[in-house]
């Protein structure tokens, strides 16, 4: 099915690991973004792209890396987990800055 | 500073009524909006959007309403449907990038 897809679903970390969480999207869109949603604050832009090997910081971009070596993949890296990034991670993509984004499911990511 | 606000966290309607669901923002910059539906456990998806050169965008039974002067915009549900509960975002584009209101949560009453 087209559409933008996230993994994990879920994970659990230990305060200063890292990991990457994956996005992959299959309609060849230029613009990709990532978000974080937490309760009472909407979602919150990380990093974007506006295609590949461009990307520029967000709203909320401390803590994260991220790269876009092709148009389907926008991986973002937490170097040092920390408990302040637990939150719901939302990837998304648009093939216009102006069309709506299609999102991923999630990942639920909990920082112990 | 939240740029964009949902001042109603949530919205209690009966089925066949008018939803209207309010947003105000703060960046004159701010050239399209757009309104997403999430349930649970699901990422938001897209609804409707409007163009900050226009008043009033319609699609089916969602109306979106634009007022520039007051910075203010508005999605009117009509008739409300139980399919129709879910939180609902509004969200400003500015340049590259969408700045989120903290969403309403919006329950219709059969």
């Amino acid at each position: 099915n087209a559409g933008v897809t996230q993994t994990p679903k879920f994970q659990v970390l230990k305060t200063g690991q890292s990991m990457t969480l994956q996005c992959a999207q299959d309609m060849n869109h230029e613009y990709m973004s990532w978000y974080r949603q937490d309760p009472g604050m909407g979602l919150r832009l990380i990093h974007y792209s506006v295609g590949a090997g461009i990307t520029d910081q967000g709203e909320v971009p401390n803590g994260y890396n991220v790269s876009r070596s092709t148009t389907e993949d926008f991986p973002l890296r937490l170097l040092s987990a920390a408990p302040s990034q637990t939150s719901v991670y939302f990837c998304a993509s648009s093939y216009s800055r102006l069309q709506g984004y299609t999102f991923g499911s999630g990942t639920r990511l909990t920082v112990v | 500073d939240q740029q964009v606000k949902q001042n109603s966290p949530s919205l209690s309607v009966q089925e066949g009524r008018i939803s209207i669901l309010n947003c105000d923002y703060t960046n004159s910059m701010f050239d399209y909006f757009l309104w997403y539906k999430k349930y649970p456990a699901e990422g938001p998806t897209f609804l409707i959007s409007i163009s900050s050169i226009k008043d009033k965008n319609e699609d089916g039974r969602f109306t979106v309403f634009l007022n520039k002067s007051a910075k203010h915009l508005s999605l009117h549900i009509v008739p409300s449907q139980p399919g129709d509960s879910a939180v609902y975002f509004c969200a400003a584009v500015d340049d590259y990038k969408l700045s989120f209101g903290a969403g309403t949560t919006v329950t219709v009453r059969a």
